[in-house]
């Protein structure tokens, strides 16, 4: 079964603007981590924001924020003021053990 | 500057050949990954280590192999009895295996079949 769900395929969003991407996870494990990466088009997997099971506040790193809803097992991340290079892949992943299980990714493309 | 270097950028495979993709990091990371990533797809754990001379096999191991000599490195051979070789292959490590450890990326290889 799926583990991680990422709805959107494909987004739009205009330069300045905010923008949420959405990830459902599944799990019956009370310790886990919720991990964010960015895949542009060089194809380099980039590390952007961390959140716990057990962490209280959502967690905030500059422009990126996730919305943690744990009762919904929803984690989502939230790019505010848009900027052109954003473009790329988004990928939400959970950690229960040893790796890191993948969604599928969203493709997000910022325009002018 | 401390990170993931994985060689070559490309590699193309003959029919019946075996490859060998290197990962090199310098973050005294005591665990490493590889995983592969088809088109349009999140990505899958090939293998992982802990610990030198320790690996263990992720969810997609067959046709493939690795060893960890050293706590730098740890090469993946992609081997003849891997019939769908084609992807991008990308290799990761962290400072352990806890779920709050968050993994770091390398820039990746793709591997061709020719």
């Amino acid at each position: 079964a799926q583990k991680i769900t990422q709805t959107q395929p494909g987004m739009f969003v205009q330069e300045k603007e905010a923008v949420t991407l959405d990830c459902t996870y599944d799990t019956s494990d009370p310790s886990y981590g919720l991990f964010w990466y960015k895949q542009p088009s060089s194809g380099e997997m980039i590390f952007l924001i961390y959140q716990g099971s057990y962490d209280q506040q959502n967690a905030t790193e500059g422009r990126y924020s996730l919305n943690f809803q744990k009762a919904r097992k929803s984690a989502n991340l939230v790019i505010s003021a848009s900027q052109l290079g954003d473009s790329a892949m988004y990928f939400c992943a959970m950690r229960e053990g040893y790796a890191l299980n993948f969604g599928k990714g969203t493709s997000l493309l910022v325009t002018p | 500057d401390g990170g993931i270097t994985q060689s070559p950028k490309y590699l193309f495979r003959k029919e019946g050949q075996n490859v060998t993709l290197s990962c090199e990091q310098n973050l005294n990371h005591d665990a490493m990954y590889w995983y592969r990533q088809d088109p349009g797809q999140g990505l899958r754990l090939i293998y992982y280590s802990q610990i030198v001379n320790d690996f263990q096999k992720g969810d997609i191991a067959e046709g493939y192999s690795v060893s960890r000599e050293k706590k730098e490195s740890f090469p993946l051979t992609v081997t003849s009895a891997q019939k769908n070789p084609t992807a991008f292959y990308l290799c990761a490590s962290s400072g352990g295996t806890a779920v709050w450890e968050t993994q770091y990326f390398g820039p990746g290889t793709r591997l061709l079949v020719l």
